[in-house]
């Protein structure tokens, strides 16, 4: 299994410009979450999904949109980036979300925004 | 979702025990306490779960008293390739929500 997969590893945006951060798993997990990590911050959510079709906020979604049309796929859209969200964003799944199940990180995507 | 507290740093030598204890006052009866590891340029990797008394892996152990309300989790012998960040969270409920609070970073010096 690959696990998590985020594409692209690196990029460097303009203000304004909108672009789409790839996220894929195969290991069949109904939940996908994106997170991104300021320099010297821990994750902040910003939007998950308990499975395909089903998208919710987390707390930071402004600027954000995120759909979910397959098991494995979450993409993460910037509508017209800005330098706030120039940050390292992660992507994470896991199988289920009661308590015991464990999330799976993918090596994240860092954005610049000029 | 209940707050977790941990102390920001910590520094320790190669070959010593390392405790990072974490507050959760407000822990709710489903909620199991998982710590994460991250290292710089990656993103968290899972270490141990539990929900009380002690879990012990190949990586670390977690001590959680019977009132649930702080956890520890204990580093046996850290080399230096233990320098990281560590999360503690809880976990609970049927929602994808996984709020990571600041987290502590592990410096091990030589």
């Amino acid at each position: 299994n690959a696990g998590v997969t985020q594409t692209p590893k690196f990029q460097v945006l303009k203000t304004g410009q909108s672009m789409t951060l790839q996220c894929a798993q195969d290991m069949n997990h109904e939940y996908m979450s994106w997170y991104r990590q300021d320099p010297g911050m821990g994750l902040r959510l910003i939007h998950y999904s308990v499975g395909a079709g089903i998208t919710d906020q987390g707390e930071v979604p402004n600027g954000y949109n995120v759909s979910r049309s397959t098991t494995e796929d979450f993409p993460l859209r910037l509508l017209s980036a800005a330098p706030s969200q120039t940050s390292v964003y992660f992507c994470a799944s896991s199988y289920g979300t009661g308590g015991r199940e464990t999330q799976y990180f993918g090596p994240g995507t860092r954005l610049l925004v000029l | 979702l209940a707050k977790t507290t941990q102390p920001v740093s910590m520094d320790s030598y190669e070959g010593q025990e390392v405790n990072i204890t974490c507050s959760h006052n407000n822990i709710a009866t489903n909620d199991y306490i998982t710590w994460y590891q991250q290292f710089p340029s990656q993103g968290p990797r899972f270490i141990i779960q539990g929900y009380k008394t002690k879990v012990t892996n190949e990586v670390a152990s977690l001590f959680i008293p019977a009132d649930r309300k702080s956890s520890t989790l204990s580093l046996p012998r850290v080399s230096l390739s233990d320098t990281a960040v560590y999360y503690c969270l809880l976990r609970g409920g049927n929602t994808g929500k996984l709020i990571f609070g600041q987290g502590t970073t592990l410096q091990v010096k030589p």
